[in-house]
């Protein structure tokens, strides 16, 4: 079955960095993408960006660019986001998710990124 | 400000039928036949409910139905029950290659 493992919870202080992961099993990791959602606290879904475990390729929201970057580690069937000059708007739940055709289809269970000073 | 727009909440009834709403542009549900909505119970992730508009995943109950018409699609929940109490998002692929999500509904039944 398809599972979507992500990393703990972290607690960072604006302006540092965060690098959240997320395990893929029971499919084919590269032939699919992974897309990245994130949830503050009371609020809706917001999506953050996509990557194609297949080239590499990234497709980030324009609200994120340059402080976002997506990776994928074919040999592990891991990606990854990290997060850079977090502020507290930043305080979220991230989920990663598997991209099937062009819907999300598999969630991670969510990892908490408290920013706090 | 979410992509898309969907009303805030509904309700209903045990037994009784509800309609969400999600309206987009012709750069996402519009245009492309690619609207999924998902089921999202407090402190759980995202649950894909219906894809490509009307589809149904394996395992989800033929009680919920997906339809779209123009710049507007719809989610509909047959014959409610308690356990579907929860937000539903939207979700569309965009002209963009991007995803966009509605703002949620809280679906609370009575």
């Amino acid at each position: 079955q398809v599972q979507l493992v992500q990393s703990g919870a972290e607690v960072k202080k604006p302006g540092a960095s965060v690098k959240v992961s997320c395990k893929a099993s029971g499919y084919t990791f590269t032939s699919y993408g992974i897309s990245w959602v994130r949830q503050a606290p009371g609020q809706g879904l917001e999506w953050m960006g996509w990557i194609s475990a297949y080239n590499g390729n990234t497709n980030y929201a324009q609200k994120l660019q340059g402080r976002v970057t997506m990776t994928t580690d074919t040999s592990t069937s891991t990606a990854y986001m990290e997060l850079r000059s977090l502020r507290s708007d930043d305080t979220a739940v991230y989920y990663c998710a598997r991209i099937g055709g062009a819907s999300i289809d598999y969630w991670g269970q969510g990892t908490l990124v408290t920013v706090s000073s | 400000q979410s992509a898309l727009t969907q009303p805030a909440s509904v309700s209903g009834s045990p037994g009784q039928s509800i309609t969400i709403s999600c309206t987009g542009t012709s750069s996402d549900v519009g245009g492309y036949n690619y609207v999924s909505w998902y089921q999202q119970h407090p402190g759980k992730a995202p649950k894909l409910m219906i894809y490509d508009v009307s589809n149904r995943p394996s395992g989800v109950s033929n009680r919920f139905s997906g339809s779209k018409s123009g710049n507007t699609a719809s989610l509909t929940i047959s014959g409610l029950q308690a356990e579907d109490e929860a937000d539903y998002y939207c979700s569309s692929y965009t002209s963009s290659s991007t995803w966009g999500f509605g703002g949620g509904t809280k679906l609370t039944v009575l």
